[in-house]
């Protein structure tokens, strides 16, 4: 069983185009994050959420809106996608309990984004 | 605001050399150190960590000592193998900083046969 899952595994689209990124955790969690992977292999968390509830929303365009219907699920929903867009996009849990600064991350295998 | 810095690659190696990665870090409060790997083509998994000074995580064959002092946190391996070449990230969490995780740049290592 993937203990993250997260689809598409590859999306490739036109500029300006609105796409979605989904990604499901079995593993019982709590919290969940979005990473954006750049080119050069940095990576910086974008969102976390903690049952549903937004917790870090770092300095990310208004384009990209996390949506949690419940905490097993943390979709992803970019709109008028842009050039520099293109990333891998790495989903992530965690049990967001005790002590959430030690807790361990499960990531995604990620989804290769190229905007065309 | 928190950082972490790590050695460039690409690293290259033969198999059963030594590695080490470099790895310091600036940090507001008491942070957790981790190393994740990124194998190609999939997403990053823990390697190992720790969470206050001089601990040393350990996993694999892989170590690494937190050094409060040094603000280090330098990832060794005494005989590597092919199947270590991946992706290493070296990163922290520190509870003053809303418990997100801070990476480093990643390093490549590559092993070879």
């Amino acid at each position: 069983d993937t203990a993250v899952s997260q689809t598409p595994k590859y999306l490739v689209t036109q500029m300006g185009n609105d796409k979605s990124i989904k990604c499901e955790q079995n593993l019982g969690h709590d919290t969940m994050y979005w990473y954006k992977q750049d080119s050069k292999k940095f990576l910086k968390i974008m969102f976390s959420y903690n049952n549903k509830e937004l917790i870090i929303n770092e300095t990310v365009p208004n384009r990209f809106s996390p949506k949690s219907p419940d905490k097993a699920h943390l979709n992803l929903h970019i709109n008028s996608l842009e050039l520099g867009d293109s990333a891998v996009y790495f989903c992530a849990s965690g049990t967001g309990r005790g002590a959430p600064h030690q807790e361990t991350q499960y990531f995604g295998p990620g989804t290769r984004l190229l905007v065309l | 605001g928190n950082s972490v810095t790590q050695m460039e690659g690409p690293v290259t190696l033969s198999e059963e050399a030594f590695l080490t990665i470099n790895c310091t870090y600036t940090a507001t409060g008491y942070p957790s150190l981790f190393w994740y790997v990124q194998y190609p083509g999939e997403g990053l998994q823990l390697l190992l960590k720790a969470t206050k000074a001089d601990d040393k995580g350990s996993n694999k064959g892989f170590e690494a000592t937190y050094r409060k002092e040094t603000t280090s946190f330098h990832l060794e391996k005494g005989s590597v193998q092919v199947s270590d070449s991946a992706v290493y990230f070296c990163a922290l969490s520190d509870r003053a900083a809303g418990n997100k995780l801070t990476f480093g740049g990643g390093t490549r290592v590559l092993v070879k046969p």
